[in-house]
């Protein structure tokens, strides 16, 4: 069974400071992994995936699969980070579902 | 390039009612995938259409949800009759190429219908 865990519902964060969204999941084959994210008053969308190996609006995120893990990392917050964080995962079988975390929200304050 | 369109935004209606919602996914999108978000939770997959085929609909509750994709274009989604428990938003999402053992590709998504069941 294919499964994402993401502990933290809401992470709150001063603007400067580091900022770590945690992501775990459970899957026996080899796994794609991505973060989605919602702006408020905006559409779900990719903002980065594991495969890509790239930093977008200075988030990375790095696949441990010793620990299961994909957390997503950016060295200093900014007040626009504000937004809705979904960890997904997509199995090497089947047909591209998408299994998704229940999301953590971020807050950045000034 | 136009996104993922849904329509209705909100719709509310009583229990044992029913309800349809739309989707129109982005041009020359093959894949097409519905999703249930209770609040709280992360988005569920419902059903995936590749073109018109049914691919997973493996939690879809099937005695009382329905889709279907004509012409492998326009989607819609009913729901008859609803629970109080399908309170939710339903999301629409498309992707560009068929399913080929590749990577996955990136899910588009619409704006969402916000359902509410008294």
């Amino acid at each position: 069974a294919q499964r994402v865990t993401q502990p933290e519902k809401l992470l709150s964060v001063f603007k400067g400071a580091p900022v770590e969204l945690k992501c775990n999941y459970s899957y026996s084959g080899s796994p794609e992994l991505f973060w989605y994210v919602q702006y408020s008053r905006q559409r779900l969308q990719l903002l980065l995936r594991h495969i890509s190996r790239e930093s977008i609006k200075g988030f990375t995120a790095d696949l441990n699969k010793g620990e299961t893990s994909f957390h997503l990392k950016k060295p200093f917050a900014q007040e626009e980070d504000s937004a809705m964080y979904y960890c997904a995962l997509s199995g090497d079988t089947g047909f591209q579902k998408l299994v998704f975390g229940t999301g953590t929200r971020l807050l950045v304050s000034p | 390039e136009a996104g993922v369109a849904q329509s209705p935004r909100y719709k509310i209606i009583e229990k044992r009612q029913s309800v349809a919602f739309w989707c129109n996914p982005i041009s020359g999108h093959a894949t097409l995938y519905w999703y249930q978000q209770i609040l709280g939770q992360g988005p569920k997959l419902l059903i995936q259409f590749q073109n018109n085929g049914v691919v997973d609909d493996s939690q879809l509750p099937k005695d009382r949800f329905s889709a279907e994709r004509l012409k492998g274009v326009d989607s819609t989604l009913k729901i008859q009759p609803a629970k109080l428990e399908d309170s939710a938003v339903y999301l629409c999402a498309s992707s560009p190429t068929p399913f080929s053992g590749g990577s996955t590709d990136t899910q588009y998504f619409g704006p969402g219908t916000r359902l509410t069941v008294l």
